[in-house]
């Protein structure tokens, strides 16, 4: 079974550009969680969408959004970059009821620096 | 609000020595779920195990286990015989019944195992 994909894996952009990352989650999987990771903050949930619908949103500014396809796929765009944003961001895939219990699995990110 | 504590951000051993690594969490949640993921350099997150807060038994799983205790609040991660592969960032999170399966994540120990 394949994994959790994303692309690309790396990203080099210039300031007051747009971004946007791709997942691909587990087959089978239907809910797909953002996190961002940056050495100063750590990992922190950005968004989780299920079923095309945003269900749950971390504390950022609303440059950062995201949409899931009926397929489950999901993309994150980040508008109007800044310094700041450079980080690993990670998608994760999970079953998608909601219970705490779900265990979530990771791709291995995209590393995106802003220049 | 949750809150996950990795009070070691980094530890070096020498291959084959035992190594303990700390999580100390806070919730107001009466269920919740404990994770330990494994970060190695390519920056895929991997799971290694979940704990409910009603399941105080400790676990083995081959050089690897884990000492939960309720009354410290406190979910420790043990490496037996360490080996060179286990070097790697390791993160502590949390999930609560009422935030669905988002986790919140400690800021990591990393773990150096040098031969």
């Amino acid at each position: 079974k394949a994994g959790v994909t994303q692309t690309p894996r790396y990203l080099i952009k210039t300031r007051g550009q747009q971004v946007t990352l791709s997942c691909s989650p587990i087959s089978g999987h239907r809910s797909v969680s953002w996190y961002q990771q940056t050495p100063g903050q750590g990992l922190q949930f950005l968004f989780e969408y299920f079923s095309e619908t945003q269900r749950n949103k971390g504390n950022f500014p609303g440059r950062f959004s995201g949409r899931q396809f009926s397929n489950s796929r999901s993309e994150m765009n980040v508008s109007t970059l800044e310094l700041g944003d450079s980080a690993l961001y990670l998608c994760a895939s999970s079953l998608g009821d909601r219970r705490a219990k779900n265990i979530q699995y990771f791709g291995a990110g995209t590393r995106l620096s802003v220049l | 609000a949750q809150k996950v504590t990795q009070a070691q951000t980094e530890i070096s051993v020498v291959e084959k020595e035992d190594v303990t690594l700390d999580c100390v969490y806070e919730t107001r949640d009466t269920t919740y779920y404990l994770f330990w993921y494994k970060q190695p350099p390519s920056g895929e997150l991997v799971f290694l195990i979940r704990r409910n807060s009603f399941d105080e038994q400790n676990e083995i799983s081959g050089r690897y286990s884990w000492n939960f205790q309720k009354s410290t609040s406190s979910f420790n991660f043990t490496i037996t015989a360490s080996q060179v592969v286990d070097s790697a960032v390791y993160f502590c999170a949390l999930t609560m019944n009422s935030g669905y399966s988002t986790l919140t994540f400690g800021k990591g120990t990393m773990l150096l195992v040098s031969p």
